[in-house]
């Protein structure tokens, strides 16, 4: 069975912290995303990558940045972990011509 | 720019019934459309896709979806529901270049009563 697997279900960290999240999928996928989810705001795209090393920011990359130097593994790092950084976040990958495949997410609490 | 648009924040039905989950899109070209579901504390499974041909399209789970061009909607339904198709499911819209990002609808969650 295909995999998305994130390193942590939940992470709590505190405020001013480096962090990083990882995502390892095992597909051979082209395409990796990161989203993050929020009540009342849906899905809200962080980053995507379409190639190793290749990069491209979605709808809300501030505060965050992202490192593909393997094809299967796509890491999202919270630079300087702030409060308003506490949410669901959700790892995919595709082939560009079919639907994602996400992994279970990670509940990051920043205090 | 693409959208999607879920009208339905909510939906309740009671077990055995049928459901339909409202989907509409915009779109420049023709768009590859999704529907995922994810139950609490998951991440989000893909339930069916359209990319073209026949309108009707058969998923997981007993679902269907058929996709109106005149209408932009995309549209999910079941012919019974189950207990345990108690969920969140999101309608997602997407190109195919781009890395086909997809930009996701806000959501409607099912709950079904006994």
């Amino acid at each position: 069975d295909v995999k998305v697997t994130q390193s942590s279900r939940y992470l709590v960290k505190r405020t001013g912290e480096k962090v990083f999240l990882e995502c390892v999928q095992d597909m051979d996928h082209e395409n990796m995303f990161w989203y993050r989810q929020d009540p009342g705001l849906g899905l809200r795209l962080i980053y995507f990558s379409y190639d190793v090393k290749m990069k491209e920011k979605g709808d809300i990359p501030e505060g965050y940045s992202v490192s593909r130097e393997k094809k299967e593994r796509f890491s999202l790092i919270l630079e300087s972990a702030s409060t308003n950084q506490t949410s669901m976040y959700l790892c995919a990958s595709s082939l560009t011509d079919y639907g994602y495949t996400f992994g279970s997410g990670t509940r990051l609490t920043v205090v | 720019a693409q959208s999607v648009t879920q009208p339905d924040i909510h939906i309740t039905v009671s077990e055995g019934a049928s459901l339909e989950l409202r989907c509409n899109y915009s779109y420049g070209a023709t768009p590859y459309l999704f529907w995922y579901v994810q139950s609490p504390g998951q991440g989000l499974q893909l339930l069916l896709k359209y990319f073209s041909g026949d309108t009707l399209v058969q998923g997981i789970k007993g679902f269907e979806a058929e996709f109106k061009r005149s209408q932009s909607s995309f549209n999910l339904r079941k012919p019974s529901v189950h207990w345990s198709d108690a969920a969140e499911y999101f309608c997602a819209v997407g190109p195919n270049t781009n890395a086909g990002k997809s930009t996701f609808g806000d959501g409607t969650t099912l709950t079904v009563k006994p």
